[in-house]
């Protein structure tokens, strides 16, 4: 079955420095990766997604990358601020319904 | 509104009784999940049903029984209970595996 590595479990930066979380894959049959944020005490709610026919995808301070080759897909948050503290989980699915969660990454971002 | 709905939102039981918690989508989507998140926030997929089907069952104990009346509901049914199941359970629901998945307000569930 497919397994994925989140990296780092915990992420404390200064307000307006960059964030970037990776993941990796296992399942070359995986071909859909999205970005899920979970507040405190929340769901966790869709920020970003990407698929394997495309390298990379921006929507405003979100970006996310993927590499098929290296199986593995990154998250950059560039000018954090405080409300972007959260746990963030990545994730891989396939055409069969296959849907695994990395670890998930605590982002502390300090005021 | 509400999109994907679960009930109950808390559920505190004693070790060995059964128990069940409920989910409800309105968004039209084929594919339901349950989820379980332990106290170290790891989500780990338990079961997928798509149109009542069940597609995917991890390793999982068969104190756990997933059952789909219709493609809107995906009702978790836990017999025996025993204080490892104490975690947060998410309902999902998506229109394929590779679509946006939309989260229920999760069941805490705690077994004393």
């Amino acid at each position: 079955g497919e397994n994925v590595e989140q990296h780092p479990s915990t992420l404390s930066v200064q307000e307006g420095d960059s964030a970037v979380i990776k993941c990796t894959y296992s399942d070359s049959a995986s071909n859909y990766f999205p970005w899920y944020k979970q507040e405190l005490g929340k769901r966790p709610q869709l920020i970003i997604d990407i698929r394997s026919n495309v390298g990379e995808k921006k929507d405003q301070r979100i970006a996310v990358t993927l590499n098929k080759t290296a199986k593995h897909f990154s998250l950059h948050i560039t000018e954090t601020q405080p409300e972007d503290s959260a746990v963030y989980f990545c994730a891989a699915g396939d055409n069969f319904n296959k849907f695994y969660f990395g670890s998930g990454t605590k982002l502390n971002v300090k005021p | 509104d509400t999109a994907v709905s679960q009930t109950p939102k808390y559920l505190v039981t004693q070790m060995g009784n059964d128990k069940s918690i409920k989910c409800e989508q309105n968004l039209g989507h084929d594919t339901m999940y349950w989820y379980k998140q332990d106290s170290k926030k790891f989500l780990k997929i338990m079961f997928s049903y798509n149109n009542k089907e069940l597609i995917i069952n991890e390793t999982v104990p068969n104190r756990f029984s997933p059952k789909s009346p219709d493609k809107a509901h995906l009702n978790l049914h836990i017999n025996s209970l025993e204080l490892g199941d104490s975690a947060v359970y998410f309902c999902a629901s998506s229109q394929h595996g590779t679509d946006t998945q939309y989260f229920g307000p999760g069941t805490r569930l705690t077994v004393l």
